[in-house]
């Protein structure tokens, strides 16, 4: 079974850039499409963003502008950069697999990082 | 946009609860619902509006299609209580803001 786990810093400066890491295991970054997803406290879930094996992305088109995904195969990895945060973007954030060539749901997710903006 | 309703449902255990969830355009099947419980990841239940997710009981029934959507879990156990959030995949996905079921 597939396992993934977030990390990256808790605590980021208004204005910086947040940036986020998931390491995949129990199953190769080659076959499926991974995911990053966040919720404020007490609030919704938002898709951020997409990366597919290839490094090819989707991004939410409300965060479009602000968002850089990437993919590392041979490490297994990928990831998150959110430029110029504020603290709007403190929140919950998970990564996920998505098994879908084209946009699906979200069968494994990790555990979550708790990124707070303040400074 | 997904809209679900109600924002909570109380009910006792044992009972049948019905969530909705409404999308502003049709989304065909393209529709999941998770469950989540404070403080932990949300799990997926049902896929393509209607298809259980690999380890979920029988009582979580989907149903629907293009805007109008039914999450049904026919007899409440207490392990059920929790947020239920719709997702549309048919762009790209959106959630809708949660149903908190809570006990009666």
């Amino acid at each position: 079974q597939v396992h993934l786990q977030e990390s990256g810093p808790g605590l980021v400066k208004p204005s910086e850039s947040l940036s986020l890491t998931c390491t995949v295991s129990g199953g190769s970054i080659n076959n499926d499409f991974w995911t990053w997803i966040r919720q404020p406290a007490g609030k919704a879930l938002e898709w951020i963003g997409r990366v597919y094996p290839s490094g090819n992305t989707n991004y939410n088109p409300s965060l479009m502008s602000r968002v850089t995904m990437s993919i590392d195969t041979s490490k297994n990895q990928f990831s998150l950069k959110l430029d110029s945060v504020t603290a709007a973007d403190t929140a919950v954030y998970y990564c996920a697999r998505d098994l879908r060539p084209a946009m699906g749901w979200f069968d494994s997710w990790g555990q979550g990082i708790l990124v707070t903006v303040s400074s | 946009v997904m809209t679900q309703s109600p924002a909570t449902l109380s009910a006792s255990p044992g009972e049948r609860a019905t969530l909705s969830c409404r999308a502003s355009q049709s989304v065909s099947s393209d529709l999941a619902w998770y469950q989540q419980k404070p403080g932990q990841t949300p799990r997926l239940l049902i896929y393509d509006a209607s298809t259980r997710a690999a380890g979920v009981p029988p009582r979580f029934t989907g149903s629907g299609s293009g805007t109008e959507f039914t999450l049904t879990i026919s007899s409440l156990q207490s392990e059920d209580f929790a947020v239920y959030y719709c997702q549309q995949y048919n762009i790209w996905p959106v959630f809708g803001q949660g149903t908190k079921v809570e006990i009666k």
